[in-house]
């Protein structure tokens, strides 16, 4: 069974621009969770998801926001970029909220200059 | 709000010694406690989770951890480390029931020595 599978794994933009990271989950997986670990702050939760709705929320602007299809692939924006948005974005999976165990991808980095 | 406290940013072990990663949380209810591990460039794997029940929690890898409600810690250990252990290793404590938006400590970096 193939793992969380998040696109793409790096990527320079440039501030003011925007973003879209993508996330497949493990198949049969429904919940996904999006995670920001940084340097300074380390790992945030940033939403999750679950049958195409957002159950959670973090603690982050509105410049950041998320979706979730129907075939429980999400994908996170971030609008008008900021240097402090570099970061390692992770994506998380379960079968259900709360099911037990987070299954993370990889993570996509994102360099802001 | 709930806290996890992560007190060793760096440890240095020798391979075959013994391991143990202090953390100390801060949650107004049952918490539901949890320690990853991330490799350079990879995500992160779950080593093992308390829920409740027995306060001795036994996970992957050889790591076993245990839950200490009246000093609010959930020290992770490992009677003997190999130098694959070497890695980042994160506390986590779940918001409401299981692992809704996971709170992290700042995470202890273990190296190995030959």
């Amino acid at each position: 069974k193939a793992g969380v599978t998040q696109t793409p794994r790096y990527l320079i933009k440039t501030r003011g621009q925007q973003v879209t990271l993508s996330c497949s989950p493990i198949s049969g997986h429904r919940s996904v969770s999006w995670y920001q670990q940084t340097p300074g702050q380390g790992l945030q939760f940033l939403f999750e998801y679950f049958s195409e709705t957002q159950r959670n929320k973090g603690n982050f602007p509105g410049r950041f926001s998320g979706r979730q299809f129907s075939n429980s692939r999400s994908e996170m924006n971030v609008s008008t970029l900021e240097l402090g948005d570099s970061a390692l974005y992770l994506c998380a999976s379960q079968e259900l909220p709360n099911a037990g165990e987070l299954f993370f991808g990889e993570g996509s980095r994102l360099t802001v200059l | 709000a709930q806290s996890v406290t992560q007190p060793d940013i760096h440890i240095t072990v020798s391979e075959g010694a013994s391991l143990e990663l202090r953390c100390n949380y801060s949650y107004g209810a049952t918490p539901y406690l949890f320690w990853y591990v991330q490799s350079p460039g990879q995500g992160l794997q779950l080593l093992l989770k308390y829920f409740s029940g027995d306060t001795l929690v036994q996970g992957i890898k050889g790591f076993e951890a245990e839950f200490k409600r009246s000093q609010s810690s959930f020290n992770l250990r490992k009677p003997s480390v190999h130098w694959s252990d070497a890695a980042e290793y994160f506390c986590a404590v779940g918001a409401g029931f299981g692992n809704e938006k996971l709170t992290f400590g700042t995470g202890t970096r273990l190296t190995i020595i030959p």
